[in-house]
């Protein structure tokens, strides 16, 4: 089982929409959850990070975490095509040790 | 406040041959942790430096070295390239460490393995 996992995509969805991705991890101890948001040919972005369950809220986009089931997503309200990007979950496993799950392709059609 | 800086941008080197990359923190941080970045693997965690010291090591061959610096500048060096060492490599540091800090990423060095 891989550490972090995300589903690849791509993940389509209409300007305007809410785009959902979702990200489980392994280690029961992980304590520090991150998203980053990667365009082609640049280098990732950090867009949210999350240390408690329930969801973290800054502007558009919303983190949500739950540990008990092992899983952190990312709602990004309102799309807008530039945020057409690969979304990379990160998770800080105990040990302080940084693993990042494959990324999800997301596109947001006008 | 200035990113992190990676140096250089673009590396084209041949089978066998060693190169060192460079990578200079956001300042007042103090871990440096380094990827690589292949279309087929993904990102790939190589090792985590704090207080010159290295705290973390992912599996890559022992080829793939590194080293921080007093000033929290960090190198890290691949010795006998391969073909399939061509991949984006990243840099990221955060504020004390990597433990519960958010890491923020240079552009990177796109090393291109003849």
């Amino acid at each position: 089982q891989k550490e972090v996992e995300q589903n690849s995509g791509p993940l389509s969805v209409p300007e305007g929409a809410i785009a959902s991705l979702n990200c489980t991890y392994s280690d029961r101890g992980s304590q520090s959850f991150f998203w980053y948001r990667q365009y082609s040919g640049k280098s990732p972005e950090l867009i949210m990070f999350i240390y408690s369950n329930g969801d973290k809220e800054d502007g558009r986009f919303t983190a949500q975490l739950n540990k008990a089931s092992q899983y952190v997503s990312l709602l990004i309200r309102d799309s807008q095509p530039s945020d057409s990007a690969t979304y990379l979950c990160a998770v800080n496993l105990s040990g302080n040790d940084m693993r990042f799950g494959a990324g999800t392709r997301l596109t947001v059609k006008p | 406040k200035a990113g992190v800086t990676q140096t250089p941008r673009y590396l084209i080197k041949t089978r066998g041959q060693q190169v060192t990359l460079s990578c200079s923190p956001i300042s007042g941080h103090r871990s440096v942790s380094w990827y690589q970045q292949t279309p087929g693997q993904g990102l790939q965690f190589l090792f985590e430096y704090f207080s010159e010291t290295q705290r973390n090591k992912g599996n890559f061959p022992g080829r793939f070295s590194g080293r921080q610096f007093s000033n929290s500048r960090s190198e890290m060096n691949v010795s006998t390239l391969e073909l399939g060492d061509s991949a984006l490599y990243l840099c990221a540091s955060s504020l004390v460490d990597s433990y519960n800090q958010p890491q923020h990423f240079g552009d990177g060095t796109r090393l291109s393995i003849l």
